[in-house]
């Protein structure tokens, strides 16, 4: 079946700072990919998504490069604001329609 | 309504009683998920349907954990005789394609908390 792993966390960065969170997957086939985000308090929304290799899924300032040469989806934002904490999940969706989810990563931007 | 719906948001049980969460996904709907989450943890895979048909049910931890789509719509997950380590958020989230490869996202309800004391 489907994996995925994330950057473990938490990840604490001050305002306007450059975010990077690393997303590798294993799948059969050709997976799509996506990352959800959490807020505090709230439950899981899409952020973005990415369906082929060399897509690029992007979102409210994030974005991510779908790269099977390396089975990664790594998100990234340039300039990370404090309402960007929340907690951030990569999955993997497979061909058997099996999605799967990382450990998630907690991100805190402080003023 | 819009969204999927779960019912009930808190569950409050004492071990080695029976619970059932139900979950009610966007209209129209085929694939229908069910996810455990542990406080810090992301979303376990439980099982998940395509219509009615339970399609794979590799993630329920044993076979005190069931569940059943009868009529391709509502689900229902079905706990017996709880234990304390069923304690969890658990997610249900519906996605409108059968298939993974469209890139269909999931739509993801509030979820019920569950608490076995």
């Amino acid at each position: 079946g489907n994996s995925v792993t994330q950057m473990e966390g938490p990840v604490t960065l001050s305002e306007e700072a450059f975010l990077t969170i690393n997303c590798t997957y294993t799948a059969t086939g050709y997976p799509s990919l996506f990352w959800y985000v959490q807020y505090p308090g709230e439950g899981l929304q899409l952020l973005l998504k990415a369906t082929k290799a060399d897509d690029k899924g992007s979102n409210k300032g994030f974005e991510a490069t779908y790269r099977k040469e390396t089975t990664s989806f790594h998100l990234e934002k340039g300039s990370v604001q404090v309402s960007d904490s929340a907690v951030y999940f990569c999955a993997a969706r497979g061909d058997n329609n099996d999605m799967r989810f990382g450990a998630g990563t907690r991100l805190t931007v402080k003023p | 309504g819009a969204g999927v719906s779960q019912s009930p948001r808190y569950k409050v049980t004492k071990r080695g009683q029976d619970v059932a969460l139900r979950c009610d996904p966007i209209s129209g709907h085929v694939s229908l998920y069910w996810y455990r989450q542990a406080l810090g943890q992301g979303p376990e895979f439980l099982t998940y349907f395509n219509y009615e048909a339970q399609q794979d049910k590799s993630g329920l931890p044993n076979d005190r954990f069931s569940a059943e789509r009868p009529e391709g719509s509502i689900s229902t997950l079905t706990i017996q005789r709880t234990e304390q380590r069923d304690s969890a958020m658990y997610r249900c989230a519906s996605s409108l394609e059968a298939t993974g490869t469209g890139g269909m996202a999931l739509h993801f309800g509030n979820g019920t908390r569950l608490t076995v004391t």
